[in-house]
């Protein structure tokens, strides 16, 4: 595709349950991130891919985040039992490699923990 | 650690100009972006600077200075459809790891 896909573009679940994220990057682009966005907030850096390399997992703020790149393509960012203060917008960005490249966002899940 | 520092709001008058200033700590340095995002959209790409000085965009420039960790985004002749968040980002050298660091953005209204 032309640009970073992310799906659902909203997901409503209930507290307990788990959900998953989907971000389809555009094709070629090595970095893949998740990012958390909450109303009138700053980016929640959540994960970095990289190529091959071991992902960056320091931002994940429980052992209930999980989030996989398949291929070195697709993602799958995992929420098991999902809080309220789960709720945001989850963002995807990609980059192709090299320092001087910017990244480039989806337009986010909003998730709704009720 | 590693910090991003930006002012959390700014106001500024139609047609005006406006300084958004930006100060990092990083772990090693490789570049500096600047985004815009609109309430309820995705950021979108404004400019990099990875060598000192000023880089010109039409209406916004960049400027850096690796040696302060410094970087300020100018927008001239300011519009409406200015008024946003506008994010800094610094990509850091720490081993392979280039992560970008983000600052929490400032938000900027622009008043007619």
């Amino acid at each position: 595709g032309a640009g970073v896909s992310q799906s659902p573009s909203n997901k409503v679940t209930e507290k307990g349950k788990d959900v998953e994220l989907r971000c389809d990057p555009i094709s070629g682009h090595t970095a893949l991130y998740w990012y958390r966005q909450s109303l009138g907030q700053g980016l929640e850096f959540l994960i970095y891919f990289q190529g091959n390399s071991a992902p960056d997992k320091s931002g994940l703020p429980s052992d209930r985040f999980s989030a996989e790149r398949t291929g070195g393509s697709v993602s799958t960012l995992t929420i098991q039992r999902t809080q309220q203060e789960d709720s945001a917008v989850y963002l995807c960005a990609s980059s192709p490699t090299g320092a001087n490249t910017e990244a480039f966002f989806g337009q986010g899940t909003r998730l709704t923990v009720v | 650690g590693q910090n991003i520092d930006q002012p959390t709001e700014m106001t500024a008058t139609e047609g005006a100009i406006v300084q958004i200033n930006c100060t990092y700590q990083t772990s090693g340095f490789n570049g500096l972006f600047w985004y815009q995002q609109h309430a309820g959209e995705a950021p979108t790409f404004l400019s990099y600077n990875v060598l000192d000085g000023l880089e010109e965009k039409g209406r916004f420039s960049s400027f850096l200075s690796r040696s302060k960790g410094y970087s300020y985004l100018l927008l001239k002749e300011l519009q409406m459809k200015d008024s946003a968040s506008y994010l800094c980002a610094v990509r850091s050298n720490a081993g392979n790891n280039r992560k970008l660091i983000w600052g929490l953005g400032t938000s900027l209204a622009v008043n007619p």
